[in-house]
């Protein structure tokens, strides 16, 4: 069985500090990663892709992958408070990447 | 670009009623649409992967004749949820993943439908 985990949280960060989301994955074939933000009673969207091994970086989110070690982080530099939110690490598997396996989501709290 | 929108965004509706929710993809076209069910503070539960012009792929243990999805162009999807139950009651999001987009397995999300049966 495909799998993806997260620490369900919730992370409290103070304003300003680094927050680190991490998720594993238990398909090594895996061929992408996302991670999506999503709000309390929103559907999620779309913060970054990855799709090769080392560092991603878009404004102050920066991914990391580690196919190796089955890893895919997200740091979020600079942390507001509407951050806040639930992170969920996606992984898709398959030839065309058909397989969409989402992670339980880890809850980010970005203390004031 | 990636959007994609959703009708209704909420809708109650009472016990033994049908209700239709509908998924477009507004500036893509969409190979593939995915219907997911979401219960407060739990993930995601993918429900079915819905190809245009071909019969829904159900994830084990979501019942095909009561959640009826039609896909019958690149940038509409529709889910029936049939006899609903106050039990079917949940926040409905599709996704559709972009056919030539280079990232083709990207899947943006709708806003979302919460369903309420009473």
């Amino acid at each position: 069985q495909k799998e993806v985990e997260q620490n369900s949280g919730p992370l409290s960060v103070p304003e300003g500090a680094i927050a680190s989301l991490n998720c594993t994955y238990s398909d090594r074939v895996s061929q992408s990663f996302f991670w999506y933000r999503q709000y309390s009673g929103k559907s999620p969207e779309l913060i970054m892709s990855i799709y090769s091994n080392g560092d991603k970086e878009d404004g102050r989110f920066t991914a990391q992958l580690n196919k190796a070690s089955q890893y895919v982080s997200l740091l979020i530099r600079d942390s507001q408070p509407s951050d806040s939110a639930t992170y969920l690490c996606a992984v898709a598997t398959g030839s065309y990447g058909q397989n969409f396996v989402f992670g339980p989501g880890t809850r980010l709290s970005v203390l004031p | 670009g990636a959007v994609v929108s959703q009708h209704p965004s909420r809708v109650i509706c009472k016990s033994g009623t049908s209700v239709k929710i509908e998924c477009r993809s507004l500036d893509f076209q969409a190979t593939t649409m995915f219907w997911y069910r979401q219960f407060p503070k739990k993930s995601l539960m993918l429900m079915a992967t819905s190809n245009e012009g071909s019969k829904a792929t159900y994830e084990q243990g979501v019942e095909k004749d009561k959640f009826l999805i039609n896909h019958a162009s690149l940038t509409l999807s529709t889910l029936t949820v049939t006899s609903a139950h106050p039990e079917d009651s949940s926040f409905y999001i599709c996704s559709a993943r972009d056919r030539v987009a280079a990232s083709t397995d990207t899947q943006y999300f709708g806003p979302g439908t919460r369903l309420t049966v009473l």
